[in-house]
């Protein structure tokens, strides 16, 4: 299964919405995760079903689609927010990762 | 706590072995499916390999599929990756993680880090 980011690159500025895209192709259903990264960390599980809050993930991070449309909306961009996004389908083997979209400071 | 440290890594020759271990804690190793995935240096995350709770099922991702084979010894909660006919493209980082049947991954560890080069 294909699995593909969109934009590469977002650029918001703090206080901000920010709506990151997510496509596979087939379809999926709702099996799909996304994760954050930081520099120099492991990836955390943000949402998972792809919509339901992974345990501890503040409210402002929601998750919303299905079969092969997605989407990861952070309603007000805080500082520590700005990370690298990456979904994950994992409605097939093998289990694929999007390329991620970097959410940068504007 | 859960809690999961790679170790094994380090620099290999193009066409050498190499076994990655993952040992584990603060969970019963047994019941989760356990999944390595790595990242190359300033590149995504890739899914690499997954092996059942029991160790009856293996998954691989095709460009590792008959190189790498995956492994874990449930008496001493490791998980195993063992890496040969290694290539200069497989330089990367590589975490062990913990995901609910292999679907998606709650828990991750820092990595190991495996470089390929002459």
């Amino acid at each position: 299964i294909e699995v593909t980011q969109s934009p590469a690159t977002l650029s918001v500025s703090p206080g901000e919405r920010a709506t990151l895209s997510c496509r596979a192709s087939p379809s999926i259903s709702t099996s799909l995760a996304w994760y954050q990264q930081k520099p120099g960390q492991a990836p955390r599980l943000l949402i998972y079903g792809a919509s339901t809050r992974a345990t501890g993930i503040p409210a402002r991070f929601s998750g919303s689609g299905s079969g092969t449309e997605f989407t990861l909306t952070i309603s007000s961009l805080q500082s520590e927010d700005f990370a690298v996004y990456y979904c994950q389908q994992y409605n097939i083997w093998p289990r694929t990762f999007g390329p991620g979209t970097k959410v940068e400071i504007k | 706590e859960v809690q999961l440290l790679e170790s094994g890594g380090g620099l290999v020759q193009p066409g050498g072995s190499l076994r990655l271990s993952c040992a584990v804690s603060g969970f019963t190793f047994s019941s989760f499916t356990m999944t390595w995935v790595r990242q190359a240096p300033g590149k995504g995350l890739e899914w690499v390999s997954a092996i059942s709770g029991t160790g009856d099922s293996t998954f691989y991702a095709d460009i590792v599929k008959g190189r790498f084979t995956i492994s874990r010894d449930n008496f001493k909660n490791t998980l195993y990756l063992e890496m040969s006919s290694l290539r200069v493209e497989d330089t990367a980082l590589y975490h062990c993680a913990r995901g609910v049947g292999g679907t998606y991954f709650e828990s991750w560890g820092q990595g190991t880090l495996v470089t390929v080069s002459s």
